[in-house]
């Protein structure tokens, strides 16, 4: 069983949905959670970075975390085109070993 | 600004032969890491370095090697015994502390044989 699992996609929406996306883990023990975006031939932009369980917002973005249910999800709002890229979810319980999902490809429609 | 800079952006190696990628960062974060990105396998973890002159493999470090002489420089050999050197290599940095800083990402180097 991976570390962390990802549905890869891909995911179309039309502009102006709200778009969930998901990964879930195996680990407990993981505390710090992120959440990437990645456009094409370029590397991942940290989009969110969470602490435990909880949910936080940053603009159209809100990152949500159940420790409980080893599940995080990214919820974006009002989708653009321009969010059209890979979003990477990414994990760690220490400082110098991050956890990777897949990725999911999103293809926001105008 | 403050970045992690990656070159060359497309490398090009023959078979039998050493290539170097560069990394260089400006934020002053003292762990540097590489990741090679497969489609559909995520990113994998080469090496690692916490510190200046020390470093600790990753999950697929065979075929490869790095080097941390200063704390802002982080290259990776991609040596011949490397038989499928073919991906995105990206490079990261994050402050190293109690506090678990999350990783920033350079914009990669592409690797392809010729």
């Amino acid at each position: 069983q991976k570390e962390v699992e990802q549905d890869p996609g891909p995911l179309s929406v039309p502009e102006g949905a709200i778009v969930s996306l998901n990964c879930t883990y195996s680990n407990s023990a993981f505390q710090y959670f992120m959440w990437y975006r990645q456009y094409s031939r370029k590397g991942p932009e940290l989009l969110m970075y969470t602490y435990s369980s909880g949910n936080k917002e940053d603009g159209r973005f809100t990152a949500q975390v159940d420790k409980s249910s080893k599940y995080i999800s990214l919820f974006i709002r009002d989708s653009q085109p321009s969010d059209s890229a890979t979003y990477l979810c990414a994990m760690s319980y220490t400082g110098n070993q991050f956890y990777f999902g897949t990725g999911t490809s999103l293809t926001v429609i105008p | 600004d403050g970045g992690i800079t990656q070159s060359p952006k497309y490398l090009f190696r023959k078979e039998g032969q050493n290539v170097t990628l560069s990394c260089e960062q400006n934020l002053n974060h003292d762990a540097m890491y590489w990741y090679r990105q497969d489609p559909g396998q995520g990113l994998r973890l080469i090496y690692y370095s916490q510190i200046v002159n020390d470093f600790q493999k990753g999950d697929i470090a065979e075929g490869y090697s790095v080097s941390r002489e200063k704390k802002e420089s982080f290259p990776l050999t991609v040596t011949s015994a490397q038989k499928n050197p073919t991906a995105f290599y990206l490079c990261a940095s994050s402050l190293y502390d109690r506090s678990n800083q999350p990783q920033h990402f350079g914009d990669g180097t592409r690797l392809s044989i010729l």
